[in-house]
């Protein structure tokens, strides 16, 4: 199962962009990489996943280097509401596979 | 929001008793996944299906049991509960069809005393 290694974790201020770092150094050419956070007290939440190319939704965007071997989540304007542990997992594209999630990044966003 | 109900919300129990969890979806997804999360230790896979009757172990399998009689059911058995098994638990549906993201249930909160 490829792994994931992410920072425990990272501060930002509140209206500054966030780059959130992910390393996946034994990443295959069929898995994605997938990004969730987790608010407080709640179930982790899909944010946003690519393959090779760069990736945007109305939550962050998703930088993809161009070996593969890691991958940047970004956050354009934080806000308070974006504190939370991010996750950064690969998947494959299907079939029966074992989703293993690190600890993930701490996100601490200040006022 | 991904129809995904987990109950119960919450339980507290005794050691050795036994508990059954469930997760049930409305989705008709063929993958369902069952975490836990304990402070420090981030999510970890307990089992996993990819099918009716078709389930693997996850990361930390010892202790638990699952079932899969039907698509949207899957259970999740704690034969004889211990205080290490005190966490929150979280259930978590995917398939092809939707590009294999992950939607997670709300979790329920485990308490064995």
């Amino acid at each position: 199962d490829a792994k994931t290694t992410q920072p425990n974790s990272m501060e930002s201020n509140e209206e500054e962009p966030v780059h959130l770092p992910c390393n996946h150094s034994t990443i295959s050419g069929t898995d994605y990489i997938h990004w969730y956070r987790q608010l407080p007290s709640q179930g982790p939440e899909y944010v946003i996943h690519g393959l090779t190319s760069n990736v945007n939704n109305r939550m962050a965007s998703l930088a993809i280097a161009e070996d593969r071997k890691s991958s940047t989540l970004i956050l354009h304007r934080a806000t308070l509401r974006d504190a939370a542990v991010y996750y950064c997992i690969l998947i494959l594209r299907q079939g029966a596979q074992k989703l293993v999630f690190g600890q993930g990044t701490r996100l601490t966003i200040n006022p | 929001d991904a129809g995904i109900t987990q109950s119960p919300r919450h339980k507290v129990t005794e050691t050795g008793t036994p508990v059954t969890l469930r997760c049930h979806q409305t989705e008709n997804h063929r993958y369902m996944y069952w975490y836990r999360q304990d402070p420090g230790h981030g999510l970890r896979l307990i089992h996993y299906s990819y099918g009716v009757k078709d389930t693997d172990k996850g990361e930390v399998s010892d202790g638990y049991s699952v079932s899969r009689s039907k698509t949207e059911d899957f259970l999740l058995t704690l034969e004889s509960a211990t205080s290490s098994q005190t966490s929150v638990y979280f259930c978590a549906i995917s398939s092809r069809d939707s590009n294999e993201k992950l939607f997670f249930g709300s979790g329920t909160q485990l308490s064995v005393l």
